[in-house]
């Protein structure tokens, strides 16, 4: 039974970049079966996908945040992980990841995750 | 890009049944799937590609899809059926890989 577990910082400073790793058990990171996504959820608000990664390193982003989302993984470690810059206080939200195909199942407990000097 | 609406409330009474509405441009030509989120949960998948449960949801949630518009329903409405719902696609038209949630609707039970 796949299992994901979100890891990182919960307190991020403006301007500088937010990183989390989601551990994956259960199953291999490097199964063709899925792709491995994140989705935020800021406080009080609706579900935005942010990005997913292939166990073979093709990245698929949201455009709206494209420009400053990086996503990899380390199969080595049934790991993959998130690297979003340049934070603001918008960017504060629940951090959530995922397995994926067309559909999202299961997911990670979440991380919360604040923008804060 | 594509956008999916949602009403933001839906009332049910226990015992009745709960339709929430996804709308999207031509979303009949997408497979739909709907997650339920309990506060301070993180959100579970209750139907996929339209109208197919996983293992352990009740038979109670199904799923349509036609036109602009798919349907969660909930039959026979109980207490623990009051949760945020999302609908969501994955676009991979025109070049794009995409996921799209839905705005979210509140099911109340009264």
């Amino acid at each position: 039974q796949l299992q994901l577990q979100e890891s990182g910082p919960g307190l991020v400073k403006p301007s500088e970049t937010l990183s989390l790793t989601c551990t994956v058990s259960g199953g291999s990171i490097s199964s063709s079966s899925y792709y491995w996504g994140w989705i935020r959820q800021p406080p009080g608000k609706g579900l935005e996908w942010i990005g997913s990664i292939y166990y073979s390193g093709s990245t698929y982003y949201n455009p709206s945040l494209k420009s400053r989302v990086t996503i990899s993984v380390d199969t080595s470690k049934n790991q993959f992980s998130l690297k979003l810059s340049s934070v603001t206080a918008a960017d504060t939200a629940v951090y959530y990841c995922a397995s994926s195909y067309n559909w999202f199942d299961p997911w990670g407990q979440g991380t919360l995750v604040t923008v804060s000097s | 890009s594509y956008v999916l609406t949602q009403p933001p409330s839906v009332s049910v009474a226990p015992g009745q049944t709960a339709r929430i509405t996804c709308g999207g441009n031509n979303i009949g030509s997408k497979s739909v799937h709907w997650y339920q989120q309990k506060p301070g949960q993180a959100p579970v998948l209750v139907v996929y590609d339209d109208s197919d449960r996983p293992s352990g949801i009740p038979e109670r949630f199904s799923g349509s899809n036609s036109g602009n518009t798919a349907t969660l329903t909930i039959s026979r409405v109980e207490a623990g059926d009051e949760a945020d719902y999302y609908c969501q696609v994955w676009d991979s038209s025109s070049d794009l890989f995409l996921y799209v949630f839905g705005t979210g609707t509140k099911v109340t039970v009264l």
